[in-house]
Order: structure tokens, then C-alpha cells, then sequence
């Protein structure tokens, strides 16, 4: 069955760069059309899209937060990188990982998502 | 702000219907781009409930639909269950934006 798992630091400094984790299983990132998207909701607040890298290694940003991410794949190791960098307090957010079939379908499976904290 | 725009809230009785709007523009929605929506129960990762505008996945119950007319959509929710109380979110992908996709604020829903 499909799964995903996030790791990575459950705290951070402020300024410091996040290295995030996705480890996915249950299917394959080199199958034409899949896709692994980063999304991340601070406490008590909504949705927030990141980030998206496709099977043919296209990649996608947050036009808001472009200049800080980058994501990467690794397809032999079933693994998705999310960096950011510069972190900030207001960067404190529950990350997700997820897949989509698809370019721009929706996301069928999620990870159950990892708690970073933005504090010195 | 979100890009998609969605009632913070809605509510319901048990049985009752409830829709839930997001409204985009010409470079999302109106551009073509599908519409998602999520369940979120508390303490959880959210839940793929309709996809490609109208369609349920497998194991979702066909009191939730979904549809789609020019620059909005909507989630509608037949047969309303205390189970059903989440919060919802809409996405879909703006072409002003590269292609990134975008989220709604969400929607509480409260069944009464």
C-alpha cells in the first residue's frame, strides 16, 4: 500500500536552513505522471502549498516562497528533499508530504505530517 | 488571503445539505485548472474527498459532491452526519502563479 512519512527537526533557530524528508513507499517517483508535493499549515491556520516535483523532474514553487525552497528527489531511494532556508518564527507549521497520480491531480495519499518549531 | 476564497464557516443539522463555495479567478478555476477539496478532521492529515472537480475516490461516501462553473466551485454535502464535522479545503493551481497551487482558507463545518 501506499504510504509517506515526513522527518526532520522538530526545532529549528531562527536563520537556520530546514532540510525536510519525504519517504514514500508503495509506489515509484520514476512512473510517468507521479508527483510528491510539500504543504505545511501553521497551528490553527490553513493550508499552504509549497512546493511540487514530478516524475520527469520538473519542479514547481510557492511564488511566495521561491527564493528559499528547494526540492529534490532521489528515486532509488523513495525519497523527496524539501529545503528551506531562513527560517523565521512564523515558519512554525505542521509540514506534509503527498502524493498526486498527476500533474495537477489532487493528492490521494498524505504522510501524517511533521511539527517544526521556528524558535532560538 | 488565500488565493481561493471559501466561508469560514458553515453548519448544519443531522440530514440536512450543506455547500461549501470557493471562488477563484480567471487564472485558476477560470483557467481550466481542476478543483480538489480535502476533509480535515482534528489532529489529522487532510483527506483527498472529491478530485478533478467532480469525482469521489474510492471509499468516499456519495452523500459528498463536487461541481464546477466558471471561476467557482462547490462541495455539497448531503445526509449530514456528526462524522462530518471537519474542517474542508478546496485547491486547485493558478497560472499567475507559474502553476503552484493554491488553497482555500478553509471551511469549519459544524453540525449542529
Amino acid at each position: 500500500q501506499v504510504t509517506l512519512r515526513e522527518s526532520g527537526p522538530a526545532l529549528v533557530k531562527p536563520t537556520q536552513t530546514l532540510t525536510l524528508t519525504c519517504t514514500f513507499s508503495g509506489f515509484s517517483l520514476s512512473t510517468s505522471g507521479m508527483c510528491v508535493s510539500w504543504i505545511r499549515q501553521p497551528p490553527g491556520k490553513a493550508l499552504e502549498w509549497l512546493a511540487r516535483i514530478d516524475w520527469d523532474d520538473d519542479k514547481y514553487y510557492s511564488t511566495y516562497l521561491k527564493t528559499r525552497l528547494t526540492i529534490s528527489k532521489d528515486t532509488s531511494k523513495n525519497q523527496v528533499v524539501l529545503t528551506m532556508t531562513n527560517m523565521d518564527p512564523v515558519d512554525t507549521a505542521t509540514y506534509y508530504c503527498a502524493r498526486s497520480p498527476s500533474s495537477y491531480g489532487g493528492n490521494d495519499y498524505w504522510g501524517q505530517g511533521t511539527l517544526v518549531t521556528v524558535s532560538s | 488571503q488565500s488565493v481561493l476564497t471559501q466561508p469560514p464557516s458553515v453548519s448544519g443539522a443531522p440530514g440536512q445539505r450543506v455547500t461549501i463555495s470557493c471562488t477563484g479567478s480567471s487564472s485558476n478555476i477560470g483557467a481550466g485548472y481542476d478543483v480538489h477539496w480535502y476533509q480535515q478532521l482534528p489532529g489529522t492529515a487532510p483527506k483527498l474527498l472529491i478530485y478533478g472537480d467532480s469525482n469521489r475516490p474510492s471509499g468516499v461516501p456519495d452523500r459528498f459532491s463536487g461541481s464546477k462553473s466558471g471561476t467557482s466551485a462547490s462541495l455539497a454535502i448531503t445526509g449530514l452526519q456528526a462524522e462530518d464535522e471537519a474542517d474542508y479545503y478546496c485547491q486547485s493551481f493558478d497560472i499567475s502563479l507559474s502553476g503552484s497551487g493554491v488553497f482555500g482558507g478553509g471551511t469549519k463545518l459544524t453540525v449542529l
